[in-house]
């Protein structure tokens, strides 16, 4: 079944303890992102990667790291994790072939930071 | 820049009534338009999306959207609205790679079905 999944789903941590979101697909696309969504602002973009070793930022990447080392594979890092950093965070991924703005979702990352 | 503006944070309607959530965008070029769903707990789902051609696009669910040039719109209806449509709405805008291959969302609008 193709997918983009998220692990873990829910994580509760401290202020400054480092944490890492995995987010892997199966569908062999070259475009992922990250997106944080808080009520009353939709979702945001944090970071996006149009293919191996290629990053960029959306436009709230303050205080979160990516890594794409892998085609299937895009952690999301938190350094140093912040409560304003509490929020639901998704990933997605898509073709560039088939045009990357039909982005596939995973089912999402609740995150509490105490 | 680009912006997507849903001005309906909640909408009530009964169940078999018609329904329209509204979406405005602001765009500098032919935009790439989109409606999402979310439904309590679960990820996104795509409904639809305009890319160019005829403006009047149908989705899943039953669900279509009319792109309107003239007034940067591109609103969601459905004729008769089932319970199970209740769940968060987002529109949102992408485009050429000089806006940084990144889809805009708007805050969503959250439909609540009543009998």
């Amino acid at each position: 079944e193709a997918q983009v999944t998220q692990n873990p789903r829910y994580l509760i941590t401290v202020t400054g303890k480092k944490l890492t979101v995995t987010c892997s697909q199966n569908m062999n696309h070259e475009y992922m992102s990250w997106y944080r969504q808080d009520p009353g602002l939709g979702l945001r973009q944090i970071y996006y990667s149009m293919n191996v070793e290629v990053t960029d930022k959306g436009d709230v990447p303050e205080g979160y790291k990516v890594s794409r080392k892998e085609k299937r594979n895009f952690p999301l890092i938190l350094e140093s994790p912040s409560p304003n950093q509490t929020s639901l965070y998704f990933c997605a991924s898509s073709s560039m072939r088939a045009g990357w703005e039909t982005q596939y979702f995973g089912p999402g990352t609740r995150l509490l930071v105490l | 820049a680009q912006s997507v503006t849903q001005p309906d944070i909640h909408i009530t309607v009964s169940e078999g009534a018609s329904l329209e959530l509204r979406c405005n965008y602001s765009y500098g070029a032919t935009p790439y338009l989109f409606w999402y769903v979310q439904s309590p707990g679960q990820g996104l789902q795509l409904l639809l999306k305009y890319f160019s051609g005829d403006t009047l696009v149908q989705g899943i669910k039953g669900f279509e959207a009319e792109f309107k040039r003239s007034q940067s719109s591109f609103n969601l209806r459905k004729p008769s609205v089932h319970w199970s449509d209740a769940a968060e709405y987002f529109c949102a805008v992408g485009g050429a790679m000089e806006y940084g291959n990144k889809l805009v969302f708007g805050a969503g609008t959250i439909l609540r079905v009543k009998s």
